[in-house]
């Protein structure tokens, strides 16, 4: 069964301070890795994906987020937070064999102090 | 290209009704998957349907049903609501080329839903 965890469940940063957003998996097979935002009252947005290759992945907003498989992570990172980024993240898992299925962290709420 | 659609962005019924919610995937797509949010369970997946089956369903009671459309228009079904039905329902949408299980998913706004 895929499952996550988002260990944070707030962070607050500093703007222009970096960030680490952490999320362990746990699949038997090679997973599908997602980090997805979302503003209140609003729906997901795909920050960035893994599916193969390099393991570090670069995404929109100046985000990336890199893939240890021997630690089952994909922790998100971007190097100088914006005031706007204050949201809530989401890391889902999901499966070549499990159709349209992604199984969701519980999210971390981000807030950006001035 | 316009994104996932979905209609009505709100809606308030009362315990015991049935709702139906549609989602337009963007053009092309041929999965979509609906999700329920709550602030209690989080996101959770309800089911996916690609060329008009339903290939996969998450653990919810036989009162959350779906379909598609040829088009690949969908809808969901909740019928004898209940209190706890109140949620913020996302559909997405994915280009799944070959039938592939998994893509790249898509999300709409959300349909928000209250049951008084």
């Amino acid at each position: 069964a895929q499952s996550v965890t988002q260990p944070d469940i707030h962070i607050t940063v500093s703007e222009g301070a970096s960030l680490e957003l952490r999320c362990n998996y746990s699949y038997g097979a090679t997973p599908y890795l997602f980090w997805y935002v979302q503003s209140p009252g609003q729906g997901l947005q795909l920050l960035l994906k893994y599916f193969s290759g390099d393991t570090l992945v670069q995404g929109i907003k100046g985000f990336e987020a890199e893939f240890k498989r021997s630690q089952s992570s994909f922790n998100l990172r971007k190097p100088s937070v914006h005031w706007s980024d204050a949201a809530e993240y989401f890391c889902a898992v999901g499966a070549r064999t499990n159709a349209g299925k992604s199984t969701f962290g519980d999210g971390t709420t981000l807030t950006v102090k001035p | 290209k316009a994104g996932v659609t979905q209609t009505p962005r709100y809606l308030i019924k009362t315990r015991g009704q049935q709702v139906t919610l549609s989602c337009s995937p963007i053009s092309g797509h041929r999965s979509v998957s609906w999700y329920q949010q709550t602030p209690g369970q989080g996101l959770q997946f309800l089911f996916e349907y690609f060329s008009e089956t339903q290939r996969n369903k998450g653990n919810f009671p036989g009162r959350f049903s779906g379909r598609q459309f040829s088009n690949s228009r969908s809808e969901m079904n909740v019928s004898t609501l209940e209190l706890g039905d109140s949620a913020l329902y996302l559909c997405a949408s994915s280009l799944v080329l070959g039938g592939a299980g998994m893509d790249e998913q898509f999300f709409g706004p959300g349909t928000r839903l209250t049951v008084l």
